[in-house]
Order: structure tokens, then sequence, then C-alpha cells
């Protein structure tokens, strides 16, 4: 059953601390996306990669949030400093060739004091 | 204008009820769209697409007016199980996948 995987599932940090979110995407998937949800904003796209390249990241506080995609089957998040404000949860998805569907992981709760 | 609008609701319905929703958006070059389904505190799943004109699963039909750039969702005899909150999906100009607000659903006994 291939799934999308999101590590750690809930985060708890305090503010100034560096926190790093992990996604492995389905197999063979091409373009993974990172999206914020508050109950505010909705789901905020912050940043996506296609064939491991940074496609837009425009959706990224650039100052404090970083996207990577060291190798196919891993994608980073890392926000640092973190700051209150950034409490929401984070979700991965990928998406295979022509992008007909994108599966979500379960997200990372993160919550900053 | 945002890339795509929802009705945030809440839409508060009786078992059995017909309900709609609307989406908007901006992208007139988007050819497919998506209607995604989130449970509460769970990740959003793929509930329909739509390539055309519409389509129809069950109790759940889609339909794309292009003129108008507008999709809707259908939802007849309405189950419990159907509360949830119901995310359009458009493609955006870099071929991503944008979301809209959502339309929250509760669907009472």
């Amino acid at each position: 059953d291939a799934r999308v995987t999101q590590t750690p599932r809930d985060k708890v940090t305090e503010m100034g601390q560096e926190v790093t979110m992990r996604c492995q995407p389905i197999l063979g998937h091409n373009t993974v996306f990172w999206y914020r949800q508050t109950m505010m904003q909705g789901l905020e796209l912050l940043a996506y990669f296609r064939n491991r390249a940074p496609l837009d990241d425009s959706g990224m506080p650039k100052d404090r949030f970083s996207a990577e995609m060291p190798d196919a089957t891993l994608a980073t998040l890392k926000i640092q400093p973190s700051e209150p404000r950034d409490s929401a949860v984070y979700f991965c998805a990928s998406a295979g060739q022509g992008g007909t569907e994108a599966f979500f992981g379960q997200g990372t709760r993160l919550t900053v004091v | 204008r945002k890339e795509v609008e929802q009705d945030p609701g809440p839409f508060n319905v009786p078992e059995g009820a017909t309900v709609a929703f609307n989406c908007t958006y901006s992208n007139s070059a988007s050819q497919s769209f998506f209607w995604y389904r989130q449970d509460c505190r769970k990740e959003p799943k793929l509930l329909m697409s739509v390539y055309s004109s519409g389509n129809e699963d069950g109790r759940f039909t889609a339909q794309l007016n292009r003129a108008s750039q507008y999709i809707s969702l259908l939802i007849r005899d309405s189950k419990l199980s159907d509360s949830a909150t119901y995310l359009c999906v458009v493609p955006g100009y870099g071929q991503n996948f944008v979301f809209g607000p959502g339309t929250r659903l509760s669907v009472l006994p």
C-alpha cells in the first residue's frame, strides 16, 4: 500500500529552536509539495519540487524556512529559528507523472511555544 | 482575485438532503480540476476528478463550467459520514495544486 510518510507526526518546540520535518514521497512520484494548514489560512502551498528541482517556493518565508530534496526518496522542510506563528499542520504530498492526483501524508502537527 | 475561491460554510443539512458547493477559479488555462475531502484532523484525500464537463460517482456529481470558471459538487441523499470539509483544487500556472479554502459540511441526524 503506497503512501506518503511524514515524520514526526507531532512536534512541540520552544521558540527559536530549529525544526526539521521529513517526507518520504511515494516511490516513482516525481512531484513533491509542502503545504501548511491553519484554521485561518487553510491549505497554503509553501514549495514544490519536480524531479528534485525546486519549482516554486514563493509561498515560503525565505528568512527562516528552507526546503530541500537530498534525494528522490526524501524531502525536508526546515524552520530556523521557529516562531509561535509557525504553529500549524504541515503536509507533504506527492504526485506522479501527469499530476493527476496528489497523495498526502498524515501531516506533522507543529506547536511552537 | 484569489486563484481558487469557495464558500467556507458551514453548510448544516439534514440526512437525506441534497447539497451543492461551488468553487470559482481564476486560471482560465486549467484543464483538470479536483474535489478533495478532508476529515477533521486528517489529511485531504481525492474525492473526484473533473476533466471535461462533469463527472458522476454514485451520490456525487461534479460539474464544470469553463465559460464562467466555476466547478460545483453536488451530494445527493447526504449521509452523516459525508460530514467533512470539501476542498476544490485547481492546477496552477506551474502545474502545482492550488487548494481552495474549503467548504465545511455537517450532516445532521
